[in-house]
């Protein structure tokens, strides 16, 4: 989506390894989110930002870490991956304080074999 | 806190025939309410929103859905189905907790067109 850019776009990577995610946006939104997407789950939260330095937890965050040392980035990092962790990851972005909707990335295809 | 409900896995609709995809939420203030739609293996694309103006709202692609307090209901309608509305159907509500916005999705339906 115009704005917002996922890299990579596909990974495969191998158990015990450590992967990191990129989200760019160029739009200077205050939050951003990361999000896998699992059949049946719909997306569910790993973690959010709300500002540079400032992050927090989601609802399935066990094993994942962020950083965000800039507003145009945010960074997911899988610390060992696991099987379990073989997804689809979205990244979101939004001034949600503004009214506005959440604009998605393409997606991260994550295989952890 | 915040949840959202999808009301069918699966929509079954013959092409031109009007479409249904039911979402009900709970949310304790004021939420705002949002249907994203998502073609195969692609990513997701705002059909349309509710930010506490209008109860009905029109989307893109002939979609609108209808803000509904006293049911908690958002459901999605569309007269005519066409075979390129075929894909999973996403409700979210987002509301002020804890300090932060955060969207909430429901599990999708997925809408089937046959010809």
């Amino acid at each position: 989506d115009a704005g917002i850019t996922q890299s990579p776009r596909h990974k495969v990577t191998e158990t015990g390894t450590p992967v990191t995610l990129r989200c760019h946006q160029t739009e200077n939104h205050r939050y951003m989110y990361w999000y896998r997407q699992d059949p049946g789950h719909g997306l569910r939260l790993i973690h959010y930002s709300y500002g540079v330095k400032d992050t927090d937890k989601g609802e399935v965050s066990d094993g994942y870490s962020v950083s965000r040392s800039k507003t145009e980035d945010f960074l997911l990092t899988l610390e060992s991956a696991t099987s379990s962790q073989t997804s689809v990851y979205f990244c979101a972005i939004s001034s949600p304080d503004r009214g506005e909707g959440y604009t998605f990335g393409s997606g991260t295809r994550l295989t952890v074999v | 806190a915040q949840s959202v409900t999808q009301l069918d896995s699966h929509v079954s609709v013959s092409e031109g025939t009007p479409v249904l995809l039911r979402c009900n939420y709970s949310s304790s203030y004021s939420p705002s309410l949002f249907w994203y739609v998502q073609h195969p293996n692609k990513g997701l694309q705002l059909l349309l929103k509710y930010t506490s103006a209008a109860t009905l709202v029109k989307g893109i692609n002939g979609f609108e859905a209808e803000f509904k307090k006293s049911e908690t209901s958002f459901h999605l309608t569309k007269p005519s189905a066409h075979m390129s509305d075929a894909a999973e159907y996403f409700c979210v509500v987002s509301e002020w907790s804890g300090g932060s916005y955060i969207p909430t999705f429901g599990r999708g339906t997925s809408l089937i067109v046959h010809p």
